[in-house]
């Protein structure tokens, strides 16, 4: 069993489109929690940080059940510019990150 | 200014051959990291290093060779490179690595023939 599963997609949806994805992990001595985006070709970069009290960046809502050692990223309106791969990811008590396989979101006109 | 930069950026070599990839961030991190992103998109931590010292090292190919000369700088020095090795490999640096985002590099495309 990978130690932090998403379903790789693709997710394709039409501008303006709510979309959701949902992130699963096995070890529960995990810290901290992320969403990064990664374009085509590019280097990961920070979506948000989640937590269990749920945060919210504009469009984005991201949520943290750590008793179902669940996550989930909500993002509503999706421009086509939203289109990358979103990576869910854990930290560990060590600092070791494990990255799940992303979920690819293709925003169409 | 770049946050953290690789060099080179692209790298094609042929099997059996030796390659270094260089990393420096200018982020007054603490701690920098290796990742490799294979052809399924995976990203995989290889090594951490925290103000010079390695405190991560997963299942890597003793082939590979992490050196941090400073905490600024953290090198990746391949050996008898393999067809497998192709990939593409990521820096990244963290202040706290339990707690803050990760920056990384812009990767280093590595093929091998």
């Amino acid at each position: 069993r990978k130690e932090v599963e998403q379903d790789p997609g693709p997710f394709n949806v039409p501008e303006g489109a709510t979309v959701a994805f949902n992130c699963t992990y096995s070890n529960s001595a995990s810290q901290s929690f992320f969403w990064y985006r990664q374009d085509c070709r590019k280097e990961p970069k920070l979506l948000m940080s989640v937590y269990s009290s749920g945060n919210e960046d504009g469009r984005f809502t991201a949520q943290l059940n750590r008793a179902s050692q669940y996550i989930s990223l909500l993002i509503r309106d999706s421009k086509l510019s939203d289109s990358a791969t979103y990576l869910c990811v854990v930290t560990l008590i060590t600092g070791k990150l494990i990255f799940g396989q992303g979920t690819t979101l293709q925003v169409k006109p | 200014d770049t946050a953290v930069s690789q060099t080179p950026k692209y790298l094609v070599t042929q099997m059996g051959n030796d390659k270094s990839i260089k990393c420096e961030q200018n982020l007054g991190h603490d701690t920098m990291y290796w990742y490799k992103q294979d052809s399924k998109k995976f990203l995989k931590i290889m090594f951490s290093y925290n103000n010079k010292e390695l405190i991560i090292n997963e299942t890597v190919p003793n082939r590979f060779s992490p050196k941090s000369p400073d905490k600024a700088h953290l090198n990746l020095h391949i050996n008898s490179l393999e067809l497998g090795d192709s990939a593409v490999y990521f820096c990244a640096s963290s202040q706290d690595p339990r707690t803050d985002e990760q920056y990384f590099g812009p990767g280093t495309r590595l093929t091998v023939t």
